[in-house]
């Protein structure tokens, strides 16, 4: 079975103060797949990142950056200098890749950003 | 190239009626999922499809509920005999699947069906 945690329900932050999103996931699979997509208030998912199990390398966009680690299950999102944009609920997703295709979602973090 | 598009992007009907929505994904995207938000959750899947195959079917699909994708291009989501349960936010998204597990799903607007 594949669960993703994503413990904080709402976290509100002052403009350009970082942010990090955390997120825990479960799976018994060794190749899987985790996301992050971004749902701002019109609804849309936004696709922002993928990564596979097998790169743990951290990645950097621009203010985003991803934090990925194995030995904790943990596949956390920063965003530096937040601004009012970044308002939005931001969903960790988990595919295990062994068949199923689908993503299993967390609860999701509602980010409010004060300018 | 233009994203997913559903339609309607708001539907209220009364409990006990039928109601179908359209999902057209993005152009040569092969394969098509649905997915159902209720409020304050994520995301969760109901089937998909590659192709005009429909090759996964979540238990969270009654047999109320209905999917085709029968050329291959859009699909429908059919709810039959609607109940107030049913009232959430209905997610399409497409991919293009190439290579075993590389397989990103971009999302359209949604449905939200309301049920009276």
């Amino acid at each position: 079975a594949q669960k993703v945690t994503q413990a904080q329900t709402e976290i509100s932050v002052v403009e350009k103060e970082d942010v990090t999103l955390d997120c825990v996931y479960e799976t018994r699979d060794t190749t899987y797949y985790l996301f992050w997509y971004k749902q701002p208030p019109s609804g849309e998912l936004v696709f922002l990142i993928r990564r596979n199990s097998f790169d743990e390398q951290n990645e950097i966009s621009g203010r985003y950056s991803w934090n990925f680690q194995k030995s904790t299950s943990s596949f956390n999102f920063t965003i530096t200098a937040s601004q009012v944009v970044d308002s939005a609920v931001y969903f960790c997703a988990l595919n295990s890749g062994a068949g199923s295709y689908q993503l299993t979602f967390g609860k999701g973090t509602k980010l409010s950003v004060i300018p | 190239d233009t994203g997913v598009s559903q339609d309607p992007r708001h539907k209220i009907t009364k409990r006990g009626q039928n109601v179908t929505f359209r999902c057209d994904p993005i152009s040569e995207h092969n394969r098509l999922y649905w997915y159902r938000q209720t409020l304050g959750q994520g995301p969760e899947f109901l089937t998909y499809f590659q192709n005009e195959a429909q090759l996964e079917k979540s238990r969270l699909l009654s047999d109320r509920f209905s999917a085709e994708r029968p050329k291959g291009s859009f699909s429908t989501l059919e709810i039959q005999r609607t109940e107030q349960g049913d009232s959430a936010m209905y997610l399409c998204a497409s991919s293009l699947w190439r290579v075993k597990g590389l397989d990103t799903q971009y999302f359209g607007p949604g449905t939200r069906l309301t049920v009276l």
